[in-house]
């Protein structure tokens, strides 16, 4: 299996400021298509996870612009620009290019 | 609305069988495949297995292939995750979700179901 691991897993953030989440995995996740199968996802308290990034760079319907999903074969990083409050929870990324897909552990992001 | 409408919780002894359901509304269920994530109390995400109703073509995840059973009736857009002995290790939010797009195309899981919790105890 393809083993999927976060940084760091706790994430305290002040409203306002930027925060940055990394990926890796332990193979690469780009296809010879030129895709990458990195997707990240955010689960808020209480509630499902919601989808924000696919193929590591592409926002989901309805996610604002100030989160961006960057990187490439095995190093992913999600970067919101100004974080705020309703941005707390805890952050996933997965692997769809390998069966099974796999997620990371987890970020939590909480603030300050 | 597009969405997953999953059945209630559930509270069972260990030994005992269970089937829980996911039901597709606002697109054709056919078409997309159907996976089920697995969330033990407190922790993070596992990927179960996937479906694709059309043809019943299922894809289980190595640590859960044996421990439980997937199905679909696309006649009802409905989907199922099933066991045949319950466990106390298998208390644990269980998400239906919705995977967009067919390889080379992917959109993402842009569909998740409100989970059901299945706890598990004598």
């Amino acid at each position: 299996d393809i083993v999927m691991t976060q940084s760091p897993l706790s994430l305290p953030v002040t409203p306002g400021e930027p925060a940055s989440i990394s990926c890796r995995s332990s193979q690469s996740l780009l296809d010879s298509n030129g895709y990458n199968y990195l997707d990240w996802y955010l689960q808020k308290p209480g509630q499902s996870p919601q989808l924000l990034i696919y193929l590591g760079s592409n926002r989901a319907s309805g996610v604002p612009d100030r989160f961006r999903g960057i990187g490439s074969g095995t190093d992913f990083t999600l970067k919101i620009s100004r974080v705020e409050a309703g941005d707390v929870g805890v952050y996933y990324c997965m692997q769809s290019l390998q069966s099974p897909t796999t997620f990371g552990p987890g970020t939590k992001v909480d603030i300050k | 609305e597009v969405q997953l409408v999953q059945s209630g919780a559930e509270v069972k002894k260990p030994g005992e069988s269970l089937k829980i359901s996911c039901r597709g509304s606002g697109y054709s269920f056919s078409n997309y495949w159907i996976g089920w994530v697995r969330q033990l109390p407190g922790k993070g995400l596992e990927w179960m297995g996937i479906i694709y109703p059309g043809d019943s073509d299922i894809i289980y995840s190595p640590s859960f292939q044996g421990q439980v059973t997937i199905s679909a009736d696309k006649s009802i857009s409905t989907a199922y995750l099933q066991w045949s002995s319950l466990k106390a290790s298998d208390t644990a939010m269980y998400y239906c979700v919705r995977r967009s797009g067919s390889y080379p195309h992917y959109y993402g899981i842009d569909v998740w179901g409100p989970g059901t919790t299945v706890t598990v105890s004598s």
